[in-house]
Parts: C-alpha cells; structure tokens; sequence
C-alpha cells in the first residue's frame, strides 16, 4: 500500500506570495490532517478534514486554509506569506482521524521557506 | 492551552548505554502516543497508551503512562545507532478532541 505522498517537498516563496500544498493519504483513509513543524514551536496542529469538511481547527490565522476533494486528496494554502511561515508542513491521513486513538501516518513533508 | 513537555531537548550517549526521555503535561490526556522521526522524513508511530500505569515494551523501548494519564516515560535500553531520530510525544485532549504534540527529544547514539 503506497504511503502518504506531499507535493512539492521543496518550496522557496517570497515574503507576500501564496502557496499550496497537496497531500495524497493513504488509500482508503479518510481523515487528512496538517501540521506546521518549526524548531522552536514543534508540531503544531493546523486543521483536520474528514469527508471533504473541516472537522478540526488550530490556532493559526485566517490566511491558512485548506480543502478536501471527493477522492479524500488534500490542499493546504497559505496566502500573504510571512518570514515566520517557513517551516515543514506535514499532512498525515488516517482511516478514520480525530483522536489518538487512530494511528496517524504521516507523509515525509514540504519544506517551505520563505524569504 | 494543554502543554505537552518534553525534557531532555537533547541527548547524546554512547551506544549501549541507557537512556530514558519523559513527557509531561497539567493536563489529564485520553491517550497519548509516542513517535520516531528521522530527518526528511514524518514522525513514524511507536505506540499509543491508554490506561494510567499502562506498561508496553516495543523490543528495547519501554513506554509507560503515568497513573494520572498527566505524563509518560521512554526507556531505551542498550541503545543503538538506529535509534537516533527525534522522539515526540503526542497527547489526546477530550475536551478538544485534538493532538497536541510537545517539541520532542532529540536523541543522538555515538557508536
């Protein structure tokens, strides 16, 4: 069974720009959740979609949204770039998602900086 | 804010020595998971406990929850250089029913 698959796994923005993320979860998983991981704040819970509907969101401000399409594939994206948005951006889908009770796998991630 | 911490931040040890890395919190947590993560890659799952005072051994690694579900340890034993990595530790809120992490323990094995 093929992983979790991010796209790109490199990016290089400009303060101002926007970018989107796409994540591909596991076959047959229908919960996608993203995470932003930085060095000094860890990971830090974005927002979860399960059956194309946000289910669950963190603490970031408005210019962070996301989508789920029908065939559960997800996009993250991030408007007005900031210095502070560089970070790792993981996705991690589940068969069903909203607790630790199901296990998370999670994709390798995208890199994004910005300058 | 639920706050999941971690100590050590970093660790460095010979290989074949001992090791044990904990995560604590305030908060009571529904379950809580540990997590392996290697550079360029995502965090990978160990295990998740449930009970307070759970014990679960995965090979070397030794996971227990502590009896108020408020904290957990990690105790490797004999470590080796495949257990380099960053270990984290994730936390289940029932209130919010979200994952909190903490900024995990990034553990280094000299061989």
């Amino acid at each position: 069974k093929a992983g979790v698959t991010q796209t790109p796994r490199y990016l290089i923005k400009t303060r101002g720009q926007q970018v989107t993320l796409s994540c591909s979860p596991i076959s047959g998983h229908r919960s996608v959740s993203w995470y932003q991981q930085t060095p000094g704040q860890g990971l830090q819970f974005l927002f979860e979609y399960f059956s194309e509907t946000q289910r669950n969101k963190g603490n970031f401000p408005g210019r962070f949204s996301g989508r789920q399409f029908s065939n559960s594939r997800s996009e993250m994206n991030v408007s007005t770039l900031e210095l502070g948005d560089s970070a790792l951006y993981l996705c991690a889908s589940s068969p069903a998602g909203g607790s630790s009770y199901n296990e998370q796998f999670f994709g390798p991630g995208t890199r994004l900086t910005v300058l | 804010t639920q706050l999941l911490e971690q100590s050590p931040q970093f660790l460095s040890i010979q290989e074949g020595e001992n090791l044990t890395v904990y995560c604590n919190s305030s908060s009571v947590f529904s379950s809580l998971q540990w997590y392996r993560q290697e550079p360029g890659e995502g965090p990978v799952l160990l295990v998740t406990v449930v009970t307070g005072g759970e014990v679960k051994k995965l090979k070397r690694l030794t996971f227990q929850f502590g009896d108020a579900r408020k904290d957990s340890s990690l105790h490797i034993t004999a470590a080796q250089p495949g257990d380099t990595g960053l270990y984290l530790c994730a936390g289940d809120t029932p209130r919010d029913d979200k994952i909190i992490f903490g900024k995990g323990t990034r553990l280094h094995i000299l061989p």
